[in-house]
């Protein structure tokens, strides 16, 4: 049971290249999500999949485009990178039911625009 | 807009103290609020979570508190260890279980 994976663990673009990262979790949880933690601050949700099939967006959506391949797989793609898009980048799941519901996070992916 | 502010920013206390963390809110309509853990170059390890018609919950050395009315919520670590060193976030569950984060405390504790 390896939880919420992530890849890859760490990229380094050029500005205007475009990537996808990926995102896995074996819970079957319904809900999931991706963060972008930069130095200082918390963590800012992106976007959101509540559930297979609908995506909506967070708070920081701009840039950034997502997939809800099927219940496991969630991805985002950078179109084309850009400097302020350097980030750690976290995956979450959840089984989105009740008020008792809590998210498991991936390790990260740590990304770097040049 | 939801805001979520954690005090201090960081804390350096010797090994053996009982520690107080403090997360506050602006506004009171919540789902649930969860305390995480996170080191350094890692990802974050939930360790306790506070249903909203709860008011604590505890994990071995670990208890937290939640106050809705107030707006608050605070991790209380007894005697604390170095392998406690790590950044503590709490984060607010609103709709559809989107978690809204504070900035966190960097903790340090030393022998």
């Amino acid at each position: 049971n390896a939880g919420v994976t992530q890849t890859p663990k760490f990229q380094v673009l050029k500005t205007g290249q475009s990537m996808t990262l990926q995102c896995a979790q074996d819970m079957n949880h319904n809900s999931m999500y991706w963060y972008r933690q930069d130095p200082g601050m918390g963590l800012r949700l992106i976007y959101y999949s509540a559930s297979e099939g609908t995506t909506d967006k967070g708070e920081v959506p701009n840039g950034y485009n997502v997939s809800r391949l099927n219940k496991r797989e969630f991805s985002l793609r950078l179109e084309s990178a850009a400097p302020s898009q350097t980030s750690v980048y976290f995956c979450a799941s959840s089984t989105g039911r009740g008020s008792y519901n809590e998210q498991f996070f991936g390790p990260g992916t740590r990304l770097t625009v040049l | 807009k939801q805001e979520v502010t954690q005090i201090p920013a960081a804390l350096s206390v010797p090994e053996g103290e009982n520690l107080v963390l403090n997360c506050s809110f602006t506004d009171s309509a919540i789902y649930n609020l969860q305390w995480f853990r996170q080191d350094p170059g890692k990802g974050l390890t939930s360790l306790l979570l506070i249903q909203s018609s709860q008011r604590e919950q505890t994990s071995g050395r670990l208890n937290a508190s939640l106050d809705k009315s107030s707006g608050r919520s605070t991790l209380y670590i007894a005697a604390s260890q170095p392998g406690d060193s790590a950044t503590y976030l709490c984060a607010l569950s609103g709709g559809y279980n989107k978690l809204i984060f504070g900035a966190g405390t960097r903790l340090a504790v030393h022998p």
